[in-house]
């Protein structure tokens, strides 16, 4: 079975600045691994997602991610936040075989002015 | 706008209602899925239909009804709900083969109040 942590459900950060949102997975096969914004009242929207090739993956809204299969980790990063960033942000994991998605509890990033 | 919506966006319902949550994606999956999500907790995968064949039902409560007619439409039905099935019902589809998994495209979720 898979899992994933988020070990922060709370991030406050300047605007301007960097941030790392961290995501750990537990898995005993292959995994696809996806991150996915949430805006108030608003359903996931995908930001990005690793499937294979580069551990470096780049997705929308100036965010990036590296997979690191050692650590079992994809960290979300984005070098320089704007107040739009504030929002709420999930990891999942995905493996074969079978479709189903195992999300993280979230990570709630506030974008101090 | 992700090709999914979901229709209430919102709803009040009492213990003894009945009601359906309507779900549409515009394109062209073959899988549909309906997730809980409730404050502070992970996720829920409730209910997996594959080419229009329930694959997972996550060991919900019968007073969640699903129903998927075709590909393209997917419907939750409600019945003798707890206030403690007051959350946010999401859907989602995603193109689905043997050989790989695809993103999951969400709709904008339908918040649920039972009193």
């Amino acid at each position: 079975a898979q899992s994933v942590t988020q070990l922060d459900s709370q991030v406050p950060v300047f605007e301007e600045a960097p941030v790392e949102l961290r995501c750990n997975y537990s898995s005993s096969v292959s995994v696809y691994l996806f991150w996915y914004v949430q805006y108030p009242n608003q359903g996931l929207q995908l930001l990005l997602k690793y499937l294979s090739g580069s551990t470096l993956v780049k997705g929308i809204n100036g965010f990036e991610a590296e997979f690191n299969k050692s650590q079992t980790s994809f960290h979300l990063r984005k070098p320089s936040v704007h107040i739009s960033d504030t929002a709420e942000y999930f990891c999942a994991v995905s493996a074969r075989p079978g479709n189903q998605f195992y999300f993280g509890t979230g990570t709630s990033l506030t974008v101090i002015p | 706008e992700t090709g999914v919506t979901q229709t209430p966006r919102h709803l009040v319902m009492g213990m003894t209602n009945k009601k359906s949550l309507k779900c549409e994606q515009h394109l062209g999956h073959n899988a549909m899925y309906w997730y809980k999500q409730s404050a502070k907790k992970p996720l829920e995968l409730m209910f997996v239909y594959n080419f229009k064949e329930q694959t997972e039902n996550n060991s919900v409560p019968s007073r969640f009804s699903p129903e998927c007619p075709n590909s393209s439409h997917l419907f939750l039905h409600l019945h003798t709900l707890q206030p403690e099935d007051s959350a946010l019902y999401l859907c989602a589809s995603s193109q689905e083969n043997s050989h790989s998994t695809d993103t999951q495209y969400f709709g904008p979720g339908t918040r649920l109040t039972v009193l």
